[in-house]
């Protein structure tokens, strides 16, 4: 158990619907990492935050795409107008600081019908 | 595009043999991870080893860097059939203080 959370495991969603998912970090880590894994390839880097700030987004995070850290605790990543595409795993990890362990959270896995 | 890339990209071996992974990267990291993940599950971080060390060890595990190759290896000794998993290499680039770059991993088979 790496201490990172995150709900719901499973989301399955008709195109076009929005979904929300959370990610509980380390308590003490502050910061946090969005990534997306898809079949047979390793996780592709979203966006991550420091503490509250949102540091650095990808050209993976088109407009649908938003996250959110509104205390610098828990973060939000919310995906609008869903496409088939946009189904993957999508992963959350924290760490103490830049350049050290990321720890990851056991993913929610997307299916866009 | 990915930063690292693992080779090979599937390794199957009997258990009790050794396994080794390499992973090449192309620009110049602060530090670089090796992580594990099981089928369908999240992954679970087993060494990081910084840009001035050559070597790290823990457990059945040896992870080497030759920064001048751009390279780093997974040793796994008296592999066991738990040991299925596929295997990730990440970069923390120099330049940015933040994302990890991942590989699309090795997977490996030990057989029992």
């Amino acid at each position: 158990d790496t201490g990172v959370s995150q709900d719901p495991r499973h989301k399955i969603t008709k195109r076009g619907q929005n979904v929300t998912f959370r990610c509980d970090p380390i308590s003490e880590h502050n910061r946090l990492y969005w990534y997306r894994q898809t079949l047979g390839q390793g996780p592709e880097f979203l966006t991550y935050f420091q503490n509250e700030a949102q540091l650095e987004k990808s050209r993976l995070l088109s407009d649908r795409f938003s996250a959110e850290r509104p205390k610098g605790s828990f973060s939000t990543l919310e995906i609008q107008r869903t496409e088939q595409g946009d189904s993957a795993m999508y992963l959350c990890a924290s760490s103490l600081g830049s350049f050290n362990e990321q720890f990851f959270g056991p993913g929610t896995r997307l299916t866009v019908l | 595009s990915q930063q690292g890339e693992e080779d090979p990209q599937a390794l199957s071996i009997q258990e009790g043999e050794n396994a080794t992974m390499n992973c090449s990267y192309k620009t110049s990291i602060n530090n670089l991870q090796w992580y594990r993940q099981n089928s369908g599950r999240g992954l679970v971080h087993l060494i990081l080893i910084r840009s001035n060390e050559r070597e790290k060890h823990s457990g059945r595990l040896r992870v080497t860097l030759d920064t001048s190759k751009k390279s780093s290896s997974l040793l796994i000794t008296a592999s066991r059939a738990a040991d299925t998993a596929s295997y990730f290499c990440a970069t923390d680039e120099s330049t940015n203080a933040g994302k990890s770059t991942f590989g699309d991993g090795t997977t490996l088979t030990v057989k029992p």
